[in-house]
């Protein structure tokens, strides 16, 4: 069946990189999302990846999908206070209608 | 302004009312979504509209209903309201639905609603 996993806690120092790390169980994943929710927010998408590609990167934002080992991570650069949010990855599978299927979130702690 | 809006934002309600969330897009999206989320589970799909003609359940319907009353309106109902209903809320468009970047949801700001 379908199935994504995040682990659900990542801290770390400001001006560190986060890596945030995520698995899914699909293997016909046609796109896979990263979205932020800030507290008290609706979800924002901030990036996502086509399954034909293996890297993706956006300013501090650096995408990588391992499709063999269905491992997909997001990696932010320089982590700001402003980071601190819940992440969560979704896949979209080309056999189903459009669903997306979530990851249960990994809230991220920035340290001053 | 924002492309998908929901109203309320917050409600606070009794067992066994009836209450309705509203959900709004300007984006002329035709594909429109009902999530829930719960605290460590991420967010799970309780219905879906691609069209104001075809509307099909999640994974979580029950004690669900949904209305599109328009291209850019798409209701959610809870007839019954219980208190394991208490949860937050999402809303979500997509362009289509079949494996290309137009499938790409864009997400309301939540409704929070707590039932008593």
């Amino acid at each position: 069946g379908e199935d994504v996993e995040q682990s659900l806690f990542l801290s770390v120092r400001e001006g560190d990189s986060s890596v945030i790390n995520c698995t899914y169980t699909d293997s016909s994943s046609t796109y896979l999302y990263w979205y932020k929710q800030e507290p008290g927010a609706g979800l924002q998408l901030l990036t996502y990846i086509f399954s034909n590609m293996d890297m993706k990167q956006d300013q501090r934002l650096t995408v990588l999908l391992n499709k063999k080992d269905k491992h997909l991570s997001l990696r932010i650069a320089d982590t700001q206070t402003g980071d601190s949010a819940i992440y969560f990855c979704a896949e979209i599978t080309s056999s189903n209608t459009g669903k997306l299927i979530f990851g249960q979130g990994t809230t991220l702690q920035v340290k001053p | 302004d924002a492309d998908v809006t929901q109203t309320p934002r917050n409600r606070i309600t009794k067992t066994g009312k009836r209450i309705m969330l509203e959900c709004s897009q300007t984006k002329g999206h035709d594909r429109m979504y009902w999530y829930r989320q719960d605290p460590g589970l991420g967010l799970r799909l309780i219905y879906y509209s691609f069209d104001v003609k075809d509307i099909n359940k999640g994974e979580i319907s029950d004690g669900y209903s949904v209305s599109r009353q328009a291209q850019a309106k798409f209701s959610l109902s809870l007839e019954s309201a219980i208190p394991n209903q208490t949860a937050l809320y999402f809303c979500a468009t997509s362009e289509q639905a079949g494996g290309s970047k137009r499938d790409t949801q864009y997400f309301g700001p939540g409704t929070r609603l707590t039932v008593l």
